[in-house]
């Protein structure tokens, strides 16, 4: 069974300070992974994706991830955090069968 | 814009009512899922449509019902609503890509229920 785990429910930085999102699946197949973002009462917008292909990944917003397997990892950076940032973190885990899971969501904080 | 349309954005109403929401997947996409996100619960996966069938169910309570009609736009129905059926109803549809699968979202419906 595929599972996702966010490993923290709040993160705050201050604006310029590089951000880190930590986010561990488990998956008995070479999964597809994604991040989401969600700002306030807005619908969720994809950042990136990794679907077997290299292994770090570029998003939009100046957003990347690396998937790691050995770690069963795929945690998302920013070298610099904007107040734009400040919004709701979602990592998700597809299988070959289109299932989604959810993790339960970052909510970033970005301090000016 | 997602490309993803849905409908109403807000709704409010009573307890015991009955409410349907409806979504428009983008151009080309045949799946459409729909979730639930509530303060407490989190992002919940509710049902899963697929050119007209039923492909796969999440906790979706029996009061609920959703299909998918064959222009590709479904319609969540939600009967003898209850305050905790309160929350933001997100449809989403996948992308036709086999090697990618992308989900996109509408900007979701609010519920309020007095």
């Amino acid at each position: 069974a595929q599972s996702v785990t966010q490993l923290d429910s709040h993160v705050s930085v201050s604006e310029g300070t590089p951000v880190l999102l930590r986010c561990n699946y488990s998956s008995s197949y070479s999964p597809s992974l994604f991040w989401y973002v969600q700002h306030p009462n807005k619908g969720l917008q994809l950042l990136l994706k990794y679907t077997s292909a290299a292994t770090l990944v570029k998003g939009i917003n100046g957003f990347e991830a690396e998937f790691k397997k050995s770690e069963t990892s795929f945690h998302l950076t920013k070298p610099s955090a904007h107040m734009s940032d400040a919004a709701e973190y979602f990592c998700v885990v597809s299988d070959a069968a289109y299932k989604y899971i959810f993790g339960t969501g970052t909510r970033l904080k970005v301090l000016a | 814009d997602s490309g993803v349309t849905q409908t109403p954005k807000h709704l409010i109403t009573a307890t015991g009512q009955r409410v349907t929401l409806r979504c428009s997947p983008r151009s080309g996409d045949l799946s459409v899922y729909w979730y639930q996100q509530s303060l407490d619960q989190g992002l919940q996966f509710l049902i899963q449509y697929y050119n007209g069938e039923e492909r796969a169910k999440g906790n979706i309570l029996e009061r609920f019902s959703a299909q998918q009609f064959p222009d590709l736009h479904s319609e969540l129905n939600l009967s003898s609503l209850e305050l905790g059926d309160s929350a933001l109803y997100f449809c989403a549809s996948r992308e036709e890509d086999f090697n990618t699968g992308e989900l996109f979202f509408g900007e979701g419906s609010r519920l309020t229920v007095l």
